[in-house]
């Protein structure tokens, strides 16, 4: 099936610095792309559909200058916390959608994001 | 409203026994699709199984089916002879419409642990 890769699955930083995640399709071009959230034992939670070569479309509630989203091109897209704070803490997921795949969305492997 | 709606408490079942996860959904489209993951420990979401609206046949995949009523608007997965490594969280989640930024929403989840 197709691969969805995460980089990194898993970063610690400090209060205050910025970090990247980087979601990329390995064996498609992914016009769309979805970032979510999800806290232990919860739910996902949509924050943003990222489309490639257009600004990202970010759910109500979602700050757009503290989760950056940039889709460079057809296989990658990032996501950035900016000024990460303890309660950016949370499980990172993205997801890329073939192109006419309406019945298919691919994952990542998530990463973890502790900000100390 | 929830579009999604998971109200199962955690579920338990016997190794080699089979088990329903329930999911009632709310729309008012008439196309959409509907979708069972998995997520064990790990994190990663893993998709079993998808039911389109117009599909008029539940859709099976190895070990999962979906058992697919759109009058009463469930889709409840069924997984038959269970297996320790069914344990995990399940979800399951709709998109509506079939543009390319139709988005998927999810359910709370289940929690199945298969007894040895």
């Amino acid at each position: 099936g197709a691969v969805v890769s995460q980089h990194p699955s898993w970063v610690i930083c400090k209060s205050g610095t910025s970090v990247k995640i980087e979601c990329r399709s390995l064996d498609f071009q992914a016009t769309t792309m979805f970032w979510y959230r999800q806290f232990p034992k919860q739910s996902l939670m949509l924050m943003a559909t990222s489309n490639e070569g257009s600004k990202a479309t970010y759910e109500q509630g979602v700050e757009k200058d503290k989760f950056l989203i940039n889709h460079a091109s057809l296989t990658l897209s990032t996501l950035t916390v900016t000024s990460a704070h303890p309660e950016d803490s949370s499980f990172y997921i993205c997801s890329a959608l073939p192109p006419g795949g309406f019945d298919t969305q691919y994952f990542g492997p998530g990463t973890r994001l502790t900000v100390l | 409203a929830q579009k999604i709606t998971q109200t199962q408490p955690g579920m338990f079942v016997q190794e080699k026994e089979a088990v329903t996860l329930d999911c009632t959904y709310d729309t008012s489209d008439q196309s959409y699709g509907l979708f069972w993951y998995k997520q064990p420990s790990s994190g990663e979401m893993i998709f079993l199984i998808y039911q389109g609206s117009y599909d008029e046949q539940n859709a099976t995949e190895g070990r999962y089916s979906l058992n697919f009523q759109k009058a009463r608007k469930s889709a409840n997965l069924v997984i038959s002879a269970s297996q320790l490594g069914d344990s995990a969280m399940y979800f399951c989640a709709m998109r509506e419409g079939s543009g390319a930024n139709s988005k998927l929403t999810f359910g709370k989840g289940i929690t199945l642990s298969v007894r040895p």
